[in-house]
């Protein structure tokens, strides 16, 4: 069965500060793989998302994941983060059915 | 997320009481899911539908019924409403069955509190 784990539960930065937060899953297969954001009060929003190809994803807002296959890993990074960068961020897995499985979440916190 | 439609937005609830959450997408999209989201557990998949006729378990199931009325349609029923389902439920569509390369959309939710 396909799991994701997200171990940073809460993060707080300053401004300008790099930002990386980890995602690890667990499944045998190929796999897709994203990031979403959620806002205060906001639903979620894809930030970027791994399909083939390219390891080195870059999504929207400056932000950027790896995905290491031989650690099963796909962690998110963001050189100087902003204050507009609080909300919290949600690692997914989808292997090769049709079940997408988030993790918990990491509570990001930045300030100015 | 324009073409993901929840209803209702807010709800509350009695305990014991029945309700049921509707869904529509308008993207002639495949792949139904209905998510619960509750602060330090994440997203947690209830149930999902590949498929017009087809439903499955998702990672917590019990005390919910779906049914996939059709393709646009996609409903999550609460039998015997209780506090812990308290939660804000999320549906999301994607287009793909068992087609890897597809990104999910999500409706805006709908917070519900059972008391």
């Amino acid at each position: 069965a396909q799991s994701v784990s997200q171990h940073n539960h809460h993060v707080i930065l300053s401004e300008a500060a790099s930002l990386e937060l980890g995602c690890n899953y667990s499944y045998g297969g190929t796999v897709n793989l994203f990031w979403y954001v959620q806002y205060p009060g906001q639903h979620l929003q894809l930030l970027l998302k791994y399909f083939s190809g390219d390891p080195l994803v870059k999504g929207i807002k400056g932000f950027e994941a790896e995905f290491i296959k031989s650690k099963f890993s796909f962690n998110l990074r963001k050189p100087s983060v902003q204050w507009s960068d609080t909300a919290e961020y949600f690692c997914a897995v989808n292997g090769d059915t049709d079940k997408l499985i988030f993790g918990t979440g990491t509570r990001l916190q930045v300030f100015p | 997320n324009a073409g993901v439609t929840q209803t209702p937005k807010f709800q509350v609830l009695k305990t014991g009481q029945s309700m049921t959450l509707q869904c529509a997408q308008d993207m002639n999209h495949n792949s139904m899911y209905w998510y619960r989201q509750d602060p330090g557990m994440g997203l947690r998949l209830i149930y999902y539908s590949a498929s017009e006729g087809t439903t499955d378990k998702g990672e917590v199931p019990n005390g919910y019924n779906v049914s996939r009325l059709n393709k646009r349609e996609f409903s999550l029923r609460l039998e015997s409403a209780a506090p812990s389902q308290t939660s804000v439920y999320f549906c999301a569509t994607r287009r793909g069955v068992t087609t890897l390369g597809n990104t999910i959309y999500f409706g805006e939710g709908s917070w519900l509190t059972v008391v």
